[in-house]
């Protein structure tokens, strides 16, 4: 169990250009989380997975972002022409059902 | 629709004292209900995590506690050091059939010498 990994560990981009962020969850959980967290919040959920398949997604998610998880492994989110109100910590976790979150270390994101 | 409150914000205390953090939810019908700690710039770390089913769940110095009924977790620390200064959250179920959390937006905690 090595944990869930998160990369890149912070990113800084330019208004309007596209980002994509990785999550490697621990290799036996088969539910995956996204959230978002901005100083002083709790999480803020985003969307999560159940193997491959995208169960939830936020209302409050704009049609910028998108998650992937192909085959049920890794996932990807991509938020396309960031804008500055996106700068934040994007939190991964992974977990099986019933059972305590697993959260990897996060993505800081600088949109300027 | 599922929210989260933790009270207080903000807590200061000098090493060796016990607390009490509390988190109330709207929803009552969870399925269970987990405590975190996050540490400045990190992830979150699950505490504890209390089925419905259960009144309690203990780990080490921490107890928490869940009574549906009223809506209200409450995490306990004994004996308070200051490895424990950090941000305690709570997280609930969005609802009963969905593994989405709503967490509250946590309890800083600082524990001086």
């Amino acid at each position: 169990d090595t944990g869930v990994s998160q990369n890149p560990r912070h990113k800084i981009t330019k208004r309007g250009q596209n980002v994509t962020f990785r999550c490697d969850p621990i290799s036996e959980h088969n539910r995956l989380y996204w959230y978002r967290q901005t100083l002083g919040q709790g999480p803020e959920f985003l969307t999560y997975f159940q193997n491959e398949a995208q169960l939830e997604k936020s209302r409050l998610l704009s049609d910028r972002f998108s998650a992937e998880r192909p085959k049920g492994s890794f996932s990807t989110l991509e938020i396309q022409r960031t804008e500055q109100g996106d700068s934040a910590m994007y939190l991964c976790a992974s977990s099986n059902r019933g059972s305590p979150l697993h959260f990897g270390n996060g993505t800081r994101l600088t949109v300027t | 629709k599922q929210e989260v409150t933790q009270i207080p914000a903000a807590l200061s205390v000098p090493e060796g004292e016990n607390l009490v953090l509390n988190c109330s939810f709207t929803d009552s019908a969870i399925y269970n209900l987990q405590w975190f700690r996050q540490d400045p710039g990190k992830g979150l770390t699950s505490l504890l995590l209390i089925q419905s089913s259960q009144r309690e769940q203990t780990s080490g110095r921490l107890n928490a506690s869940l009574d549906k009924s009223s809506g209200r977790s409450t995490l306990y620390i004994a004996a308070s050091q200051p490895g424990d200064s950090a941000t305690y959250l709570c997280a609930a179920p969005g609802s009963y059939n969905t593994d989405k959390l709503i967490f509250g937006t946590g309890t800083r905690l600082q524990v001086f010498p």
